[in-house]
């Protein structure tokens, strides 16, 4: 079945610093979204991708989606401490039903100040 | 945005008791509600897709009889964790969406704790 692997697993980083992480699939999506989850809450949608080669801004987020159709990648510029969480991809289920997502395995981060 | 409440925010219950875990959509219609279980560092797992008025459609290896989902109205679903045991104890997310495609907005999730 479809399987989103994302790296790394976890980051430590400085404050300021720009982070990138990565969400891969070994099929294909028309559509890729980037969620971040704060500690004991549900997650928030960040970015959602629609078409092969888009770049899309969010503030100091940006996310693309790879023109191979199997991949994304979400950069944040100048990490602050509230950017701490875990940050998820997510795509359609093609194989089950309708709006049915699935989620990448997420990649933790965290800032220090 | 639109808001997707839950209500416990926390229960802790002893095992063999049944747990009612609420979902509702507070300023949209939801015509779809989705539950995920989510264990301590790992992802989200879907385990079932609830439509107002209809039967819940469970994943693969969820217990129906066990994850009793009703969806009344087309701003509340509830979960219930039937006969909870220490190994339901997880943190349950639901999502919600206006209509076919569009965006999951989820809720803050449950965390059930089962002595």
């Amino acid at each position: 079945g479809q399987q989103l692997n994302q790296s790394p697993q976890s980051m430590f980083i400085q404050e300021g610093e720009d982070v990138s992480m990565n969400c891969t699939s070994s099929s294909i999506f028309n559509t890729w979204l980037w969620y971040k989850q704060d500690p004991g809450e549900g997650p928030v949608l960040l970015i959602a991708l629609y078409k092969a080669g888009e770049l899309t801004s969010n503030g100091r987020l940006t996310a693309q989606f790879g023109i191979t159709r199997k991949d994304s990648f979400l950069n944040i510029s100048a990490s602050i401490p509230s950017d701490v969480g875990i940050y998820f991809c997510a795509g359609p289920d093609y194989g089950g039903a309708t709006n049915k997502l699935i989620f990448g395995t997420g990649t933790l981060l965290a800032v220090q100040p | 945005g639109a808001v997707v409440s839950q209500h416990p925010s926390w229960v802790i219950c002893k095992s063999g008791t049944s747990v009612k875990i609420e979902c509702r959509s507070l300023d949209f219609q939801a015509t779809t509600m989705f539950w995920y279980r989510q264990f301590p560092k790992q992802s989200l797992m879907l385990m079932a897709t609830s439509n107002e008025g209809s039967k819940a459609t469970y994943e693969q290896g969820v217990e129906k009889d066990k994850f009793l989902i009703n969806h009344a109205s087309l701003t509340l679903s509830t979960l219930t964790v039937t006969s909870a045991h220490p190994e339901d104890s997880s943190f349950y997310i639901c999502s919600a969406i206006r209509g076919e495609g569009e965006t999951q907005y989820f809720g803050p999730g449950t965390r059930l704790l089962v002595l």
